[in-house]
């Protein structure tokens, strides 16, 4: 079946450094990949989209990069800053079809 | 301000009753779409509408039940025929199923 996989760990790292957070998936051929952000108890919020034909994609301080090779993308947050604690979720999507499959996510901590 | 609104933000049910949340969207988009968050998991797929009069059954239907009277509307009734309802809801909506989804506030419904 369809999996997607992100760390369930915790990441904590230190203000000024830069946060990868990766998004495994199996037994899936997405048509493009979505980060989202989630702060506790409020709506996800769209952060990047990026196509299979896609290596790389930046947005500000954020890269994402999908390789379909490996089913793999890599979220990365470069100088961060406490602000940017919460919990990111990958989410991928198929051609055709409607459905989009969520990861349950990967709670950032980024002290001071 | 354009966006997409949920109400109520928390639900109390008794065993046995069916409820209704509210989805309500002025971005004027076609897609709609319900989902269900419980701890450690992703976002699980309730129902879709791509356009107004047409749903879909998404992975979890079951217990469930949606109307799309309205374009800008998107109610999901919770049934006493749902086993487990205690979560957190979420409605999004896209401009169309190939975009990013923007998301409500979500309501969190506990049953008593």
């Amino acid at each position: 079946s369809q999996k997607i996989e992100q760390n369930s760990e915790a990441l904590n790292i230190q203000e000024g450094k830069t946060a990868t957070l990766t998004c495994n998936y199996t037994n899936y051929s997405p048509a493009y990949l979505q980060w989202y952000r989630q702060d506790p108890g409020r709506g996800p919020v769209f952060l990047l989209l990026i196509r299979e034909n896609e290596k790389e994609k930046r947005k500000e301080r954020l890269k994402v990069t999908f390789d379909t090779t490996l089913k793999q993308s890599l979220f990365h947050i470069t100088a961060s800053q406490p602000a940017d604690s919460a919990t990111y979720l990958c989410a991928l999507r198929g051609a055709g079809g409607f459905k989009t499959i969520f990861g349950a996510g990967t709670r950032l901590f980024v002290k001071a | 301000d354009g966006g997409i609104t949920q109400s109520p933000k928390y639900l109390f049910r008794k065993e046995g009753q069916n409820v209704t949340l509210s989805c309500e969207q002025n971005l004027n988009h076609d897609a709609m779409y319900w989902y269900r968050q419980d701890p450690g998991q992703g976002l699980r797929l309730i129902y879709y509408s791509q356009i107004v009069n047409d749903f879909q059954k998404g992975d979890i239907a079951e217990g469930y039940s949606v109307s799309r009277e309205k374009k800008e509307s998107f109610p999901l009734t919770v049934t006493s025929a749902q086993k487990n309802p205690t979560a957190f809801y979420l409605c999004a909506s896209s401009i169309d199923r190939d975009n990013e989804q923007f998301f409500g506030p979500g309501t969190r419904l506990t049953v008593l």
